[in-house]
């Protein structure tokens, strides 16, 4: 079964507005990955994170880690036409090279 | 940079038909990971081999098979095909020492008719 879930499942933002999903699970998660799939195209992984509180940046996105372990969130600043696609967070097991489990994930339109 | 290769990307089927799909890794990786993606849904995890060998399992139907053969490339045959197993099907690879980060293919996108 899903380990994480998403809010929200779709988001339309005009050009130039921020935008964030959020990532949550009913247990402390030991990492937590971010993908965006561009429609028609394949995962492209974005980010992985591990420690409690960690943020990370890339560019304008913000990937935020919870205290708890249990929620991640993705924030875009000044969306363009280019961040479109559809974002997934998702869950590696223990090992560096165990599987990945996705969450429903958030589609995103941006309205130029 | 050489990434994962997919064959075919396209592929159309009757049911109860077969379908082999194939998955090139990038080179030097040794570990490959089958998901399945329908409509509007997130990717799910077939199955996966490294070295060769199954490594894990995950929700793939009995009707489907898959190896790893001594190039690292992977396939993936499906039999008795259903209308449900139309869908989006991604290979992925990793370099097992190197780990995180799984690289995805293109897709195959079945549509069984």
């Amino acid at each position: 079964g899903q380990q994480v879930m998403q809010i929200p499942q779709y988001q339309h933002v005009q050009e130039g507005e921020d935008f964030t999903t959020y990532c949550n699970s009913s247990t402390t998660l030991s990492n937590i990955q971010w993908y965006k799939q561009r429609p028609g195209g394949h995962p492209v992984f974005l980010i992985q994170l591990v420690k409690s509180g960690e943020v990370k940046k890339q560019k304008r996105l913000t990937f935020q880690f919870g205290e708890a372990k249990k929620n991640s969130s993705l924030h875009i600043t000044a969306t363009q036409t280019t961040d479109v696609g559809t974002y997934f967070c998702a869950v590696r097991g223990k090992t560096s090279y165990d599987k990945v489990i996705f969450g429903p994930g958030t589609s995103l339109s941006v309205i130029p | 940079a050489a990434g994962v290769i997919q064959s075919p990307r396209h592929l159309i089927k009757e049911k109860r038909e077969t379908a082999t799909l194939k998955c090139y890794p990038i080179p030097r990786h040794d570990t490959v990971y089958w998901y399945q993606q329908g409509p509007g849904q997130d990717p799910q995890f077939l199955i996966s081999f490294y070295e060769k060998m199954q490594s894990d399992k995950g929700s793939i139907p009995d009707r489907f098979s898959a190896q790893q053969f001594s190039d690292y490339h992977s396939e993936l045959n499906m039999s008795s095909l259903e209308l449900g197993d139309s869908a989006l099907y991604f290979c992925a690879s990793l370099l097992r020492a190197k780990g995180e980060t799984q690289y995805f293919g293109p897709g195959t996108r079945l549509l069984v008719l």
